[in-house]
């Protein structure tokens, strides 16, 4: 079955440092995918896809994410961490059979330490 | 700004009292979805609207319900709500195949 995979129910960091959060995708045909943020009793607010073509995928603030189909991978990184960026993030890919409906991995939570 | 606006923000209502919340959409999407998210966990799709024609998720509870009357506002109706549909509902909608979903800001749903 489809799936996604956040690696880290939490990521802490300091403020300045790298930010990685990781997410593994199952599907057996081309994906696609998408990270969305959450701020505390939010809606999720899309910060980048990646539907075809140039697999490094620039977003909303900073935040990129690099499609690896090798490793069935999408993870989101952003060079240094700003202290706005403390929230929940979801990687979600289009679900199979379907034209828009997302499955979701179950979020990470990043934290930023000042 | 287009926006999807749903309405109320908190609501709280009785074990059992049905309660409908709401969604609109200046977007002009023709797909609007629902959704459940219970504290610290994914949003769970209830069912979406494509136009008009209705799509219900195979574990979504008969309890729940929806209208959309047109293109802008569709409603989740929970008849008899019970303590664990205590959540987020969030409306979110769509336009062309695998674009992505533009989020409202939620109802949160309390059941006392």
């Amino acid at each position: 079955a489809q799936s996604v995979t956040q690696l880290g129910s939490h990521v802490s960091v300091s403020e300045g440092a790298l930010v990685l959060l990781r997410c593994n995708y199952s599907s057996s045909v081309p994906p696609y995918l998408f990270w969305y943020v959450q701020y505390p009793n939010q809606g999720l607010q899309l910060l980048l896809k990646y539907t075809t073509g140039a697999t490094l995928v620039k977003g909303i603030n900073g935040f990129e994410a690099e499609f690896k189909k090798s490793e069935t991978s999408f993870h989101l990184t952003k060079p240094s961490a700003h202290m706005s960026d403390a929230a929940e993030y979801f990687c979600a890919v289009v679900r199979e059979g379907s034209q828009g409906n997302l499955i979701f991995g179950k979020g990470t939570k990043l934290s930023v330490k000042p | 700004d287009a926006m999807v606006i749903q309405n109320p923000r908190y609501q709280v209502t009785q074990f059992g009292k049905p309660v409908t919340l709401s969604c609109s959409q200046t977007l002009n999407h023709n797909v609007m979805y629902w959704y459940q998210q219970k504290s610290s966990q994914a949003p769970k799709l209830l069912f979406h609207y494509y136009d008009k024609d209705f799509n219900n998720e195979a574990d979504t509870p008969d309890n729940f319900q929806s209208r959309r009357p047109n293109t802008s506002f569709c409603f989740l109706d929970i008849r008899s709500p019970g303590l664990g549909d205590a959540a987020m509902y969030l409306c979110a909608t769509g336009d062309r195949a695998y674009q992505p979903q533009h989020f409202g800001d939620g109802t949160r749903l309390s059941i006392l």
